[in-house]
């Protein structure tokens, strides 16, 4: 089974902090997401990275970074956290093969519920 | 741009009944599209996966349709439990990239 594992179930930080959210994967898998999901609005996704060192802005980037230094690990950075921020975050991962009709289905963490204050 | 929507927002039944969640995505060129379940504070569990080509999905008491021409699937639960009370999601894949595009979700309560 895939296993996606995002290091913090909860976080708490402060307003102008540097963030770190971490996600890892075990299955070799080359595509990697951001997403994050607010309550009326569903998941939005941040970043992607369909390789190492690769990365793609999804449809909301402002305030975000992220780093792929590794292919099992993505790691989503606020560069200085604000209250706008405070949401559940998601990380995914799949296998980059798509035929002309299918692509590969995510596989997503089990999330980080981060409170800015 | 692709959109998903999903309606109602919100779903109440007793036990018993059968359960009808709809999902309507704007642009009809997608590659798959997937259902999740997501309880509170959790995150998400995938129930059906089909793929364009694809009609349908079963498994156990869920049938997912897809109609990629009129831009609709469906999600059917049969004789819905109080375990099934969660927040389902509906997604397409709007590109070879492999992205998700999400719908707000439905909300269901099963009452015993």
């Amino acid at each position: 089974d895939v296993k996606v594992t995002q290091s913090s179930r909860y976080l708490v930080k402060r307003t102008g902090e540097k963030v770190f959210l971490e996600c890892v994967q075990d299955m070799d898998h080359e595509n990697m997401f951001w997403y994050r999901q607010d309550p009326g609005l569903g998941l939005r996704l941040i970043y992607f990275s369909y390789d190492v060192k690769m990365k793609e802005k999804g449809d909301i980037p402002e305030g975000y970074s992220v780093s792929r230094e590794k292919k099992e690990r993505f790691s989503l950075i606020l560069e200085s956290a604000s209250t706008n921020q405070t949401s559940m975050y998601l990380c995914a991962s799949s296998l980059v093969f798509a035929t002309s009709t299918s692509v590969q289905p995510q596989h997503f963490g089990d999330g980080t519920r981060l409170s800015i204050l | 741009k692709q959109e998903v929507t999903q309606i109602p927002a919100a779903l109440s039944v007793p036990e018993g009944e059968n359960l009808v969640l709809n999902c309507s995505f704007t642009d009809s060129a997608i590659y798959n599209l997937q259902w999740f379940r997501q309880d509170p504070g959790k995150g998400l569990t995938s129930l059906l996966l089909i793929q364009s080509s694809q009609r349908e999905q079963t498994s156990g008491r869920l049938n997912a349709s897809l109609d990629k021409s009129s831009g609709r699937s469906t999600l059917y639960i049969a004789a819905s439990q109080p375990g099934d009370s969660a927040t389902y999601l509906c997604a397409v894949y709007p590109d070879s990239w492999g992205k998700l595009q999400f719908g707000a979700g439905t909300q269901v309560v099963v009452t015993p």
